[in-house]
């Protein structure tokens, strides 16, 4: 189906494993975002993607490794993760040029570490 | 840093009646604005969004601009049970690359 898709859904890690998490899209779109949200913080930019092999940080990039080969991947990776990353984790798209830039998300991953 | 601020709620409205949600933000060169609706356990889900100034409707929604005092608004006329979630305002800054900032969401009960 078209659209915007995460994996895994749900994850329980330990702390220090290195966990990641995956985003696909089949708009072709342009740009890609990662977003946590936390209660109390609302949705805070992780890393965000303006096309292939183009990435920079967002917000709260401390913890997290990110990289885009393809235009329809972005995966998230915590390289050793904390019980601050607890969180739930949404990845979205957009296009650059179509309609206002509104962005799309995907259906989250929620990650515990533990 | 660019702020987007909104009133955390709950905001209780009885159903039937109109639900209005205010969103203000910082910065003037803020191009293109944006209403999400995001049911608890559920990823945000775009309602509409607005770039010019004045009021634009979209079924039972509208979204007002006024970009001289930075504040959008969002009106939902005849809510329903089902309009019950926490609305998302979010914001595309002028030298975002495509970035928006969201607010925190209000969280709008909808009672019968």
């Amino acid at each position: 189906d078209a659209g915007i898709t995460q994996s895994p859904r749900y994850k329980i890690t330990e702390t220090g494993r290195q966990v990641t998490l995956m985003c696909h899209q089949t708009w072709s779109h342009s740009y890609m975002f990662w977003y946590r949200q936390d209660l109390g913080h609302g949705l805070r930019l992780i890393y965000y993607s303006a096309a292939a092999d183009i990435t920079d940080k967002g917000e709260v990039p401390d913890g997290y490794v990110v990289s885009r080969s393809k235009t329809e991947n972005f995966p998230l990776t915590l390289e050793s993760a904390t019980r601050s990353q607890t969180s739930v984790y949404f990845c979205a798209s957009s296009e650059w040029g179509q309609g206002a830039g509104e962005q799309y998300f995907g259906p989250g991953t929620r990650l515990t570490v533990t | 840093q660019k702020e987007v601020e909104q009133n955390s709620g709950p905001l209780s409205v009885p159903e039937g009646a109109i639900a209005s949600l205010n969103c203000t933000y910082s910065d003037r060169g803020s191009q293109s604005f944006f209403w999400y609706r995001q049911y608890s356990g559920k990823s945000p889900e775009l309602i509409m969004f607005i770039y010019s100034n004045g009021d634009k409707e979209d079924g039972r929604f509208t979204a007002q601009l006024n970009k001289a005092s930075q504040y959008v608004s969002l009106l939902i006329r005849d809510s329903q049970p089902s309009d019950s979630a926490t609305y998302l305002c979010a914001v595309k800054f002028a030298d975002s690359w495509g970035k928006f900032q969201f607010g925190a969401g209000t969280q709008v009960v909808v009672t019968p």
